[in-house]
């Protein structure tokens, strides 16, 4: 596996399931990111980990919990989400905290 | 504080005409400016990045973009579409350091390309 990926690529729950999302990236970077992608919007940020530390909580909800264990890994923890967070989930990394950003494939949630 | 407005939410060419796709922002400060494309089912992929060196960038696929301040514009082109280049692009800004001291990337709302035969 070569740059940033996602599992699983697609995701149905409902609303009192409790699942995770997983990003790993093989670049050897320091930063990661998660963004929500829902249609018609622009991306927004939600969560910013720079080695191994949140440094930024885009005032998401409690619903949705990041981890970051190790460098390469990034999780989202998801529980009794609503319909409204449908959305394609997309994790990033780079380097640094001030440079270019890679994407991965993305995760395509659905809520029922 | 920063924005970017893409003008065009879908844009239609025949393949082998070129391509223009246009993005103007709002900066406080220098910003960096990143284009970006999105195919269907894949993640974002870095076409080219503006950082203030040369004004005209270069990215991958034969694209390019060029940076005026004076019209706050960072337009993307392509002499020659090609089947392939059929995805979704987002124009990006970057001038905002968050609490953490990452940047803050700002993105556009997307163009849909689409190429005819």
């Amino acid at each position: 596996e070569t740059g940033v990926t996602q599992t699983p690529r697609h995701l149905v729950m409902g609303m009192t399931n409790k699942k995770s999302l997983k990003c790993e990236q093989h670049l050897g970077h320091n930063a990661m990111y998660w963004y929500k992608q829902s249609a018609k919007k622009p991306l927004e940020l939600m969560f910013v980990y720079s080695l191994e530390e949140r440094v930024e909580n885009n005032s998401v909800p409690s619903r949705f919990s990041p981890e970051c264990p190790n460098s390469s890994h990034l999780f989202l923890h998801l529980h009794t989400l609503q319909p409204e967070d449908s959305a394609l989930y997309l994790c990033a990394s780079s380097q640094e905290l001030i440079d270019t950003q890679y994407f991965g494939p993305g995760t395509r949630l659905t809520v029922l | 504080a920063q924005s970017v407005t893409q003008l065009d939410s879908h844009v239609s060419v025949s393949e082998g005409t070129p391509v223009l796709l246009r993005c103007n922002y709002s900066s406080s400060y220098s910003p960096s400016l990143f284009w970006y494309v999105q195919h269907p089912n894949k993640g974002l992929q870095l076409l080219l990045k503006y950082t203030s060196a040369a004004t005209l960038v270069k990215g991958i696929n034969g694209f390019e973009a060029e940076f005026k301040k004076s019209e706050t514009s960072f337009h993307l082109t392509k002499p020659s579409a090609h089947m392939s280049d059929a995805a979704e692009y987002f124009c990006v800004v970057s001038d905002y350091i968050l609490t953490g001291g990452g940047n803050k990337l700002t993105f556009g709302t997307g163009t849909q390309l689409k190429v005819e035969l």
